[in-house]
């Protein structure tokens, strides 16, 4: 029973332009969304997040928008660099269990 | 400022054998939670500790245990060794009035299980 899921396993944008990553969940119940950023033989990192009672979460050039009714978030990468290129991470956490739940994650690949 | 240390980085273990995992956690961090990662997918959370003592787990079952020291520093141990074993275990560090906020991800520890 995955709550956290990430349909797209990958995704190919050019450099410059605008980087869309997806993710929807099951479960109303969590407080937080986030993104992560993974490199290979690295942790991940945190990159952004929202609070469930938000709608939108901008820092740079990473914008987070959050539709509780589709039960859906977005990251949006603009414009698009080459050091971008990584596997993101959705995920969420509610304050009642400590726990993060993951997506599978969507490896993003910044095309020259 | 040291961030997460985590050790061995590679790991390979026969079926049935038990394995330790460490965990140093990063400076003026508290909070030590261990998570798993087949490939292909997300991390999946098996405990926290925190105070010495396992404050939430997962859905993983008591063949994977773990420890908390004074300093913090954290053990994941695993019994019985399966198959399924075999993946990245990360280690996450924080303070416990943190929330999510200021999760510290070490590199992991590579196991493979044969």
């Amino acid at each position: 029973d995955q709550q956290v899921k990430q349909n797209s396993p990958s995704l190919s944008v050019q450099e410059g332009r605008i980087s869309i990553l997806n993710c929807d969940y099951t479960n109303s119940m969590f407080d937080y969304f986030l993104w992560y950023k993974k490199y290979p033989a690295e942790g991940p990192t945190f990159l952004i997040s929202i609070s469930s009672i938000k709608d939108k979460n901008e820092d740079g050039r990473f914008t987070v928008f959050l539709n509780k009714s589709a039960k859906h978030l977005s990251l949006h990468i603009v414009p698009s660099q080459p050091g971008d290129s990584a596997v993101y991470f959705c995920a969420a956490f509610s304050d009642s269990n400590y726990q993060l739940i993951w997506g599978a994650g969507t490896k993003l690949i910044i095309k020259p | 400022d040291a961030g997460v240390t985590q050790s061995p980085t590679h790991l390979i273990k026969t079926r049935g054998q038990q394995v330790t995992l460490r965990c140093s956690p990063k400076s003026g961090h508290d909070t030590v939670s261990w998570y798993q990662q087949a490939l292909g997918q997300g991390p999946q959370f098996i405990f926290q500790y925190y105070e010495e003592e396992e404050r939430q787990r997962g859905n993983f079952p008591d063949r994977f245990s773990g420890h908390q020291f004074p300093n913090y520093s954290s053990e994941l141990n695993v019994n019985a060794l399966l198959l399924g074993d075999s993946a990245l275990y990360l280690c996450a560090s924080s303070l416990s009035s943190g929330g999510f906020y200021g999760y510290t991800f070490g590199s992991g520890t590579r196991l493979t299980v044969v």
